[in-house]
């Protein structure tokens, strides 16, 4: 079983829907989670970054961390097509908290 | 502002060849990773400098893999005698400090024949 858990999709939704991406991990260590948007040729794209249990919003995305369940989700709101990407969930530990341990990511397309 | 800058673009190889790949950080970034990704996979840490030091290789595959970054700056990834298992994109990532936001290159897009 891999650490990081993440459904490949793909995920195709139109446009305005509330979108939904999950991660389960199984490492009760990792502190710090992460979420990524990788546009097609491209690097991914830090879009969240926090650390421990509860919500955190930034504009149309929203990202939940459950640590007694350890599911990570990141929703955006208001979907747009260029949301269209891959996102990829990722996190760390606080003793190797540089060591990225990433999902295979998700293929999210909005259409318009 | 530059972001992160790798090179080559894409590099094709025959098989026992050497290879060295660049990443030229963000300015001002004291942190340095590289990744490797296959193919709709996640990138897999390889390797961490904080400035010139090497801090952690655990995630080099074998000892065909090295990497450094002698000025604290730019860094070179380097696989001898290369094999087709070795194909793959190889990202470098930077950051402010230590366990901050890491901010990904492009990639090389590594062949080998």
């Amino acid at each position: 079983q891999k650490e990081v858990e993440q459904d490949p999709g793909p995920l195709s939704v139109p446009e305005g829907a509330i979108v939904s991406l999950n991660c389960t991990y199984s490492n009760s260590a990792f502190q710090y989670f992460m979420w990524y948007r990788q546009y097609s040729r491209k690097g991914p794209e830090l879009l969240m970054y926090t650390y421990s249990s509860g919500n955190k919003e930034d504009g149309r995305f929203t990202a939940q961390v459950d640590k007694s369940s350890k599911y990570i989700s990141l929703f955006i709101r208001d979907s747009q097509p260029s949301d269209s990407a891959t996102y990829l969930c990722a996190m760390s530990t606080r003793g190797s908290n540089y060591k990225l341990t990433f999902g295979k990511g998700t293929l999210l397309t909005v259409n318009p | 502002g530059a972001g992160v800058s790798q090179s080559p673009r894409y590099k094709v190889t025959k098989r026992g060849q050497d290879v060295a790949l660049r990443c030229d950080p963000i300015s001002g970034h004291v942190s340095l990773y590289w990744y490797r990704q296959a193919l709709g996979q996640g990138p897999e840490f390889l390797t961490y400098f904080n400035y010139e030091a090497q801090q952690d290789k655990s995630g080099l595959p074998n000892d065909r893999f090295s990497a450094e970054r002698p000025e604290g700056s730019i860094s070179t990834l380097t696989i001898q005698r290369t094999e087709q298992r070795d194909s793959a994109m190889y990202r470098c990532a930077s950051s402010l400090d230590e366990g901050l936001a890491q901010h990904f290159g492009d990639g090389t897009r590594l062949s080998i024949l």
